[in-house]
């Protein structure tokens, strides 16, 4: 079957730095998402990875290891905005996104 | 219009009746997927289109049905509604040529089945 796990909710305190990990079984793999959800919105994208290694965005990295099935996204300099759901997603074989259930995110001041 | 839009935001719906939620994108996207978001389950796929004029089951079509006459719309509809129906029902769209596919998603539909 296909899975992907990541942890229901994690708690971090603003200023600092917060690593949300995914790991994955999948059926085939074209490329891993991340993307971020505030509650009652829609999800909106934050990284795309599909060669091993970290991608860069500001204050956001993905990381992405293919033999291992693993991926995780670093937040830095955690700001009360950042409090969300952080969503993980494989493409599969068939170019469908394969969803995880997603972490919600508390920060605390 | 910017992006893609949903109609209607919210809809309390009787048991039995017959419901089609809109989506319209002005990007010119070929891909369009109709996901339901329910508390714990993530996002799970109901039904897509690759370009007008096709469409693909997902992961829980069951109940429901869509179609794609066009580029930029793409309506679900529920033919009898039932209460295990009640979700946030989310529209993407995504580039099929070039670039990273990513999806882009309208606001959502919040339905309550009674």
């Amino acid at each position: 079957g296909q899975n992907i796990d990541q942890p229901t909710e994690m708690t971090a305190t603003e200023g600092a730095i917060v690593q949300i990990n995914c790991t994955y079984q999948t059926s085939g793999f074209n490329g891993l998402f991340w993307y971020q959800q505030h509650a009652g919105e829609a999800p909106t994208f934050l990284s795309y990875n599909v060669l091993d290694g970290l991608e860069e965005k500001g204050r956001f990295s993905s990381f992405l290891s293919r033999s291992k099935g693993y991926s995780y996204l670093l937040l830095k300099e955690l700001q009360m905005k950042d409090s969300a759901s952080y969503l993980c997603a494989v493409l599969g074989s068939n170019y469908q996104l394969i969803w995880g259930a997603g972490t919600k995110l508390i920060i605390k001041p | 219009i910017a992006g893609i839009t949903q109609a209607p935001t919210s809809q309390i719906l009787a048991a039995g009746r017959r419901m089609t939620l809109r989506c319209t994108q002005d990007m010119r996207h070929n891909a369009m997927y109709w996901y339901r978001q329910d508390l714990g389950l993530g996002l799970r796929l109901i039904h897509y289109s690759n370009t007008a004029g096709t469409t693909g089951k997902g992961e829980v079509p069951d109940g429901y049905s869509v179609s794609r006459a066009n580029t930029d719309d793409f309506p679900l509809t529920l033919a009898s509604a039932v209460p295990s129906q009640t979700s946030v029902y989310f529209c993407a769209s995504s580039a099929t040529s070039g670039g990273v596919h990513e999806q882009f998603f309208g606001p959502g539909t919040r339905l309550t089945v009674l």
